[in-house]
């Protein structure tokens, strides 16, 4: 059964630094998103991307943060210079087509710790 | 998105029937409920969707009251891999986001 695969599963970095997440959605999926959990608290959304542009973000999503579909497989989330409280769990999800009927797939995650 | 509310825990037998419940008050027409549930800081699993018919698939069923303003998930014959907690969302056919509350952390004992 097709998964959406993440990596690393885990990354530490130090404050200020530049991280990358990567994943790979579904192949014939067309709809990416980034949601983040910090440890004990809700999943929450960051972004959704759609032919090759962002359609939606929360608040959480400054310019900090950034998405790109550099290929056709991968779907990246950059940080720019990682803060103490960017420490969480993110995940990836994709999803095909449109309409409500259509579930999100999520990825194991990465686990993201600054230092 | 209308706002859900479920409790925030709950516990049942290993091969009962788990039944966990969500309230929707505020669902418009066009406005669906999914259930997600999320095993241990794993990613989110996609369990089940519906409009206003009952639906059933291989992992659940769920039961939406005729008013739409709640809804039941039923895991028939619970494991201990069903623990986990539970999401109720509520979601437009334009909207893109999943909006996650709370949950219910269900446990299954043995």
């Amino acid at each position: 059964e097709p998964e959406v695969t993440q990596t690393p599963s885990h990354q530490v970095t130090q404050m200020g630094q530049e991280v990358i997440l990567r994943c790979v959605p579904i192949s014939n999926h067309l709809y990416f998103y980034w949601y983040r959990q910090i440890l004990g608290q809700k999943v929450e959304f960051l972004v959704s991307f759609y032919n090759n542009e962002i359609s939606e973000k929360s608040e959480i999503f400054d310019d900090q943060f950034s998405v790109e579909r550099p290929d056709g497989s991968n779907f990246t989330l950059k940080i720019r210079s990682t803060k103490l409280e960017d420490s969480a769990m993110y995940f990836c999800a994709s999803r095909t087509g449109t309409g409500a009927y259509n579930e999100q797939f999520f990825g194991p995650g990465t686990r993201l710790t600054v230092l | 998105d209308a706002k859900t509310t479920q409790p925030p825990s709950m516990d049942c037998a290993e091969g009962r029937a788990a039944n966990l419940p969500c309230n929707h008050s505020t669902i418009s027409g066009n406005e669906y409920v999914y259930w997600y549930r999320q095993i241990h800081s794993q990613g989110p699993q996609y369990i089940i969707h519906g409009l206003k018919n009952n639906e059933t698939n291989e992992m659940a069923s769920l039961i939406i009251t005729e008013d739409r303003k709640s809804s039941t998930l039923i895991l028939p014959h619970a494991t201990l891999r069903d623990t986990a907690v539970y999401y109720c969302i509520v979601r437009g056919p334009s909207g893109s986001r999943l909006t996650f509350g709370e949950g219910t952390q269900l446990t299954v004992n043995p």
